[in-house]
């Protein structure tokens, strides 16, 4: 089955800094590839995706980029500010419009430091 | 935008009595829903996939007598912990799928058990 890694599991920046989490991938069929953040005590919030025809996408300060080859995505945060301090996922799937699971990586703590 | 609710968000019950958490797709038609376990500082583990009128599909470990789950319909899956222990406290989160939507997640139970 998939496995995915990310790293790291925790990190720092000043804020205005960008911070750059990567995951990897297992299973060459996925083409799902989401980001969630995830607030204390709350659930994942979908923050950007994307699907295997592209290999980069952004949305202000958030992109994300993809390696099918090397099977591995990137989620980049720049300008950062102190309400991006937060638990971040990646996520894989197979299957976006079909019913097969998302697999999680093992979350990144990022805080912003003022 | 994809709305699911997830009921109640806190829950603190007796050991050896069941716990029911509901999951309601509120602008959508959800033909697939998750539920996931989340302990502290933990990654979202996959419980179960359950398709509406059939029966869920339980992750390996996951027991399905404990954990049941009912998908009558298409906006509204819910997740009973029977026989509820301490060990079984943790964060319960589902997420929806459906038609061309992503994977929409609710908010989280956390379940407390004493």
């Amino acid at each position: 089955g998939e496995n995915v890694e990310q790293h790291p599991s925790t990190l720092s920046v000043q804020e205005g800094d960008s911070a750059v989490i990567k995951c990897t991938y297992s299973d060459s069929a996925s083409n799902y590839f989401p980001w969630y953040k995830q607030e204390l005590g709350k659930g994942p919030q979908l923050i950007i995706d994307i699907r295997s025809n592209v290999g980069e996408k952004k949305d202000q300060r958030i992109a994300v980029t993809l390696n099918k080859t090397a099977k591995h995505f990137s989620l980049h945060i720049t300008e950062t500010q102190p309400e991006d301090s937060a638990v971040y996922f990646c996520a894989a799937s197979p299957d976006y419009q079909g019913a097969q699971k998302l697999v999680f990586g093992q979350g990144t703590r990022l805080t912003i430091n003022p | 935008g994809a709305v699911v609710s997830q009921h109640p968000s806190r829950v603190i019950c007796k050991s050896g009595t069941s716990v029911k958490i509901e999951c309601r797709s509120l602008d959508f038609q959800a033909t697939t829903m998750f539920w996931y376990r989340q302990f502290p500082k933990q990654s979202l583990m996959l419980m179960a996939t359950s398709n509406e009128g059939s029966k869920a599909t339980y992750e390996q470990g996951v027991e399905k007598d404990k954990f049941l789950i009912n998908h009558a319909s298409l906006t509204l899956s819910t997740l009973t912990v029977t026989s509820a222990h301490p060990e079984d406290s943790s964060f319960y989160i589902c997420s929806a799928k459906g038609g061309r939507r992503g994977y929409t997640f609710g908010s989280g139970t956390r379940l407390t058990v004493v």
